[in-house]
């Protein structure tokens, strides 16, 4: 089936700093996805993306929906404690069949350092 | 309270029993998915209903059974646990479909 690859697996970081991370697939996907999840929490839906090329903003997040459909990237600027948390990136796939299997990545674990 | 709620929070059952997690959501979404998170996975989805009666298969359907007999209420079964079912469950509903999912807090299952 479809993966992606999200990197970084983890970030440490400053406060105020710009975070960067994003995902890869070697397939097409129609719909990217940007999850946070805080701990003992279910996922928070952040941005959604539906075209190629997309930029979105939501806050001091943005994400980007890849011209090749195969990528997508979250930028998080000026980082505070409670950015803390585990994102994932999520694809609906461009495949035939069933609409409802979204396909996440494995998440990039953010640490914030006051 | 509005919302969508999972229960219990936590549960600890032996090998061979039958458990039930219970998800509930006030909004009246059409969809409801549930998913289990473990390490090195991420998120995979169990089963997955579209309407009231309607349910389907995911990526790792074996060893549950699920049911919706009324759109409010999905609860998830494991007919006879194992070991390799301790994980994290999410229950998660929708209003449109797959692309804007509302997670419950999650039901943390261990299988002794």
């Amino acid at each position: 089936g479809q993966q992606l690859n999200q990197s970084p697996q983890s970030m440490f970081i400053q406060e105020g700093e710009d975070v960067s991370m994003n995902c890869t697939s070697s397939s097409i996907f129609n719909t990217w996805l940007w999850y946070k999840q805080d701990p003992g929490e279910g996922p928070v839906l952040l941005i959604a993306l539906y075209k190629a090329g997309e930029l979105t903003s939501n806050g001091r997040l943005t994400a980007q929906f890849g011209i090749t459909r195969k990528d997508s990237f979250l930028n998080i600027s000026a980082s505070i404690p409670s950015d803390v948390g585990i994102y994932f990136c999520a694809g609906v796939p461009n495949s035939g069949g069933s609409n409802y299997k979204l396909t996440f990545g494995k998440g990039t674990l953010l640490t914030v350092n006051p | 309270d509005a919302g969508i709620t999972q229960s219990p929070r936590y549960k600890i059952t032996e090998t061979g029993r039958q458990v039930t997690l219970m998800c509930h959501q006030t909004w009246s979404h059409s969809y409801m998915f549930w998913y289990r998170q473990d390490l090195g996975h991420g998120l995979r989805l169990i089963y997955y209903s579209a309407a009231a009666d309607i349910t389907d298969k995911g990526e790792v359907p074996d060893g549950y059974v699920v049911s919706r007999s009324k759109t409010e209420n999905f609860p998830l079964t494991l007919e006879s646990a194992t070991r390799s079912q301790t994980s994290v469950y999410f229950c998660a509903s929708s209003a449109t479909g797959i692309s804007r999912l509302f997670f419950g807090s999650g039901t943390q299952l261990s299988v002794l």
